[in-house]
């Protein structure tokens, strides 16, 4: 099982332009999340979703949007980059609550 | 809200010595509780989990935690640290209705020969 996987790894975007970020996970979760992690700043929520057309805001959503139209996937979408979001981006997936979750091996993004 | 606070931000442990990292949480009801272990530029792996029964519970890689509710704690430890251990290391805090887990900021484990 190839678990969640996210594309691409490393991204350098220019201020204004915008990208989607790409999560894909093979278990039949239920549940996926994106978070940004920032040095010293540990994990933030940015969007999560507990099943296909349903998405919920986490704790810094603003400047991205998500959707869930399957599963499977769970793409977040940067429409204006600013440098502010600059960031390690982490999918990850889980069953429910006792299970805990697998993350992706994330995507570095650079806004310059 | 729920709240997570790891008051290490960076360990440095000599190698085949002992290990506690601490973590502290802020929540209502009963937490489920979470370690998660980061390499560098990897993503982050499960170590243990508790969300009921035996407060002292085992994880991967020789890890153990417990959970103290009177000191709202749930330490990691390890009794002899490898060289391989050297991560950043996550503790977490989510509840019975899938909330989001809240994540800490972390703590740096140096390990030196």
């Amino acid at each position: 099982n190839a678990g969640v996987t996210q594309t691409p790894k490393f991204r350098i975007l220019k201020i204004g332009q915008s990208m989607t970020l790409q999560c894909t996970q093979d278990m039949n979760h239920n549940y996926m999340y994106w978070y940004r992690q920032d040095p010293g700043m540990g994990l933030k929520l940015i969007y999560y979703s507990v099943g296909a057309g349903i998405t919920d805001k986490g704790e810094v959503p603003n400047g991205y949007n998500v959707s869930r139209s399957t599963t499977e996937d769970f793409p977040l979408r940067l429409e204006l980059a600013a440098p502010s979001q600059t960031s390690v981006y982490f999918c990850a997936s889980s069953l429910g609550a006792t299970g805990g979750y697998t993350f992706g091996s994330g995507t570095r993004l650079t806004v310059v | 809200a729920q709240s997570v606070t790891q008051p290490d931000i960076h360990i440095t442990v000599s190698e085949g010595a002992s290990l506690e990292l601490r973590c502290n949480y802020s929540y209502g009801a009963t937490p489920y509780l979470f370690w998660y272990v980061q390499s560098p530029g990897q993503g982050l792996q499960l170590l243990l989990k508790y969300f009921s029964g035996d407060t002292l519970v085992q994880g991967i890689k020789g890890f153990e935690a417990e959970f103290k509710r009177s000191q709202s704690s749930f330490n990691l430890r390890k009794p002899s640290v490898h060289w391989s251990d050297a991560a950043e290391y996550f503790c977490a805090v989510g509840d019975s209705g899938n909330t989001p887990l809240v994540f800490g900021k972390g703590t740096r484990l140096s390990v030196i020969a």
